[in-house]
């Protein structure tokens, strides 16, 4: 019934890799964002995108309307990366998000 | 401190009780929510509001209620729990709602973890 899928599930990366997460929906959005959820529970708003591509210090979010698809990406991973991110579709008939069940990133120094 | 507060962080409760999960920002924020997070599953919207005075049901508002007095404050109210909303409960603001291009979008509280026995 996940209208929102994300890939991968886990993933362990090198600190200083290059990472990609991928989220694809199966709905028409209006908005899309990327959230961060730390060990301790708490869920920071990284991005929120409608078209095209947005970056912020080492963390770059593209988004493909027409696919279906966006990515997630974070250049130089450090440890501090570690978390959880996910990934949450604003539907264009609705006034709510649907969540993906998320991607945990682990970085090893 | 700026942000959402959720209280209390850990809760027991047996099945039957009652409790208010309490959340309140000082943002000024005109749009509040409360999601609840499931392992394997991604958040789920219970309820939202729009604005003092009006609330309006999420995704699975069952077993859940909510008010919405001033701008501040945003509280779920269990009923009668159940061991089916053992969880860990979010509450989330945003200035003008979901649609809002802030920089950074919500503004999410802690959270509170849930346990019912």
């Amino acid at each position: 019934k996940n209208e929102v899928e994300q890939s991968p599930q886990n993933l362990t990366a090198q600190e200083g890799e290059f990472i990609t997460i991928n989220c694809s929906y199966s709905v028409g959005i209006s908005a899309l964002h990327w959230l961060q959820q730390h060990p301790g529970g708490g869920i920071v708003s990284l991005f929120m995108l409608s078209s095209g591509k947005k970056k912020h210090g080492r963390l770059i979010a593209t988004i493909n309307i027409q696919e279906k698809h966006s990515s997630l990406h974070i250049t130089a991973s450090h440890p501090r990366d570690s978390a959880v991110y996910i990934c949450a579709v604003l539907l264009n008939t609705g006034n709510q998000f649907y969540f993906g069940t998320g991607t945990s990133l682990t970085v090893i120094p | 401190n700026a942000g959402v507060t959720q209280t209390p962080k850990f809760q027991v409760l047996k099945t039957g009780q009652s409790m208010t999960l309490q959340c309140a920002q000082d943002m000024n924020h005109e749009y509040m929510s409360w999601y609840r997070q499931d392992p394997g599953m991604g958040l789920r919207l219970i309820h939202y509001s729009v604005g003092a005075g009006i609330t309006d049901q999420g995704e699975v508002p069952n077993g859940y209620n909510v008010s919405r007095s001033t701008t501040e404050d945003f509280p779920l109210r269990l009923l009668s729990a159940a061991p089916s909303q053992t969880s860990v409960y979010f509450c989330a603001s945003s200035l003008q709602g979901p649609t809002y291009p802030g920089l950074y979008g919500y503004t999410f509280g802690s959270g509170t973890r849930l346990t019912v026995v």
